[in-house]
This record gives structure tokens, sequence and C-alpha cells, in this order.
């Protein structure tokens, strides 16, 4: 079964520092694996995505994340944060063979300060 | 394009009441999904549907929860009796069939349920 771990429930980061999210999943076959963002009390809206290539994807607003196979990791990255970078993220896998539904992480509240 | 559209954006409910909620996908959106997000927690895939028939429902819990798309379109989900662990947001999603699994998925605002 996949499963996806999100290594810190809370980061807190002053204006314009370099942040760093953390992903772990675990799964027996081959995954695809996205970053999602979620505003207070808005539905979700995808960041970035891993199906194949090359292992740093580029993402909206600035965002980037790594796919580590050895490491079965994802990391979101952001060189600068904004105030308006504070939401939710969440690091998500799905397998096409299992349907395509998303097996999501907790979840990281991301809280950049002034 | 427009966007998924759900119905209601907040309801209020005692227990061992009902509450249905709608969800319409995008336009030619083959697949659609319902997910389970209880606060401080990622979303939970609750049930999936390819056109009108149920790929997965293997965490709905079928003795309260029910959901059906009859027309391949818009789908409605349902809760009866409500509990108070039901308390979370409802989100729906769609995507083409090419796009499913490769994460071209398309999120609905959600419905925020309280039960009290």
């Amino acid at each position: 079964a996949q499963s996806v771990t999100q290594l810190d429930s809370q980061v807190p980061v002053f204006e314009e520092a370099p942040v760093e999210l953390r992903c772990n999943y675990s799964s027996s076959v081959s995954v695809y694996l996205f970053w999602y963002v979620q505003y207070p009390n808005q539905g979700l809206q995808l960041l970035l995505k891993y199906l194949s290539g090359s292992t740093l994807v580029k993402g909206i607003n600035g965002f980037e994340a790594e796919f580590n196979k050895s490491q079965t990791s994802f990391h979101l990255r952001k060189p600068s944060v904004h105030i308006s970078d504070t939401a939710e993220y969440f690091c998500a896998v799905s397998d096409s063979g299992q349907g395509g539904k998303l097996i999501f992480g907790q979840g990281t509240e991301l809280s950049v300060k002034p | 394009e427009a966007g998924v559209a759900q119905s209601p954006r907040y309801k209020i409910i005692e227990k061992r009441q009902s509450v249905a909620f709608w969800c319409n996908p995008i336009s030619g959106h083959a697949t659609l999904y319902w997910y389970q997000q209880i606060l401080g927690q990622g979303p939970k895939l609750l049930i999936q549907f390819q056109n009108n028939g149920v790929v997965d429902d293997s965490q709905l819990p079928k003795d309260r929860f029910s959901a059906e798309r009859l027309k391949g379109v818009d789908s409605t989900l349902k809760i009866q009796p409500a509990k108070l662990e039901d308390s979370a947001v409802y989100l729906c999603a769609s995507s083409s069939s090419s796009d499913r699994g490769r994460g071209g998925y398309t999120f609905g605002s959600g419905t925020r349920l309280t039960v009290v």
C-alpha cells in the first residue's frame, strides 16, 4: 500500500527566507508525486507534479521540488517566500494502476511572518 | 473553463440528521472523486466514479454514506444519519480519463460540514 509522510506539521519562516517542506513516500511500484496548496476556505490547487524525466520539477509561484528515488523523498522548496505563501501544503502520491486516486500526507502549515 | 462546482459551501446539522452534498464536475471529465478532509488531516478518498460507475469505494462508510452519479455528470454524496465525527470538509474533484493518475485533477472549493 502507498503512504505519504510529511515530516513537519508546521513550518514558521520569515519573509524572504528560503523554505523546505519535507515529504517521504512509501510504495512498491512506480508512482507519480504531487504538491498541492490549500489557502483558507478554498479547495486544493496543484503546485507541481513529477511524472517522469528530470528529477527537479518547477511549479507555480516560484516553488520547485526534487524527486529522490533512493531516499523516497519529494521535498518542496522555495528560495524566498512571501507573506502570500502562507497556506497548508499537501504532498500526494498516485499510482496509475489504481485508478488514479491520490493518497495525501497530513499537510504542512507554512506560516510566513514579516 | 468553469471549475468544479460544489454546494452548499457550509452546512450545520444535528447528529442523526441527514445531509446531501452536490458536485458538478468540469464538462467532459469522466472521472469524479469525493474526498473527506477532517481538520488537521490530509484529504482521504471516499469514492471514485468513472462515468456513472463506481471504481473505488473501499473507504466509504457504506452504513451511513452513499453517493451516486446517475447520468455520468453531476454527483450527490449523502450522509444518513450523521455522526459528530463526520464533521469535515467534503471535496469533489474531477479529471479526464487521459489525465487520471497523472495529476490532472481540478478540485472544488468544498462543503464544510459541522455536526453538532
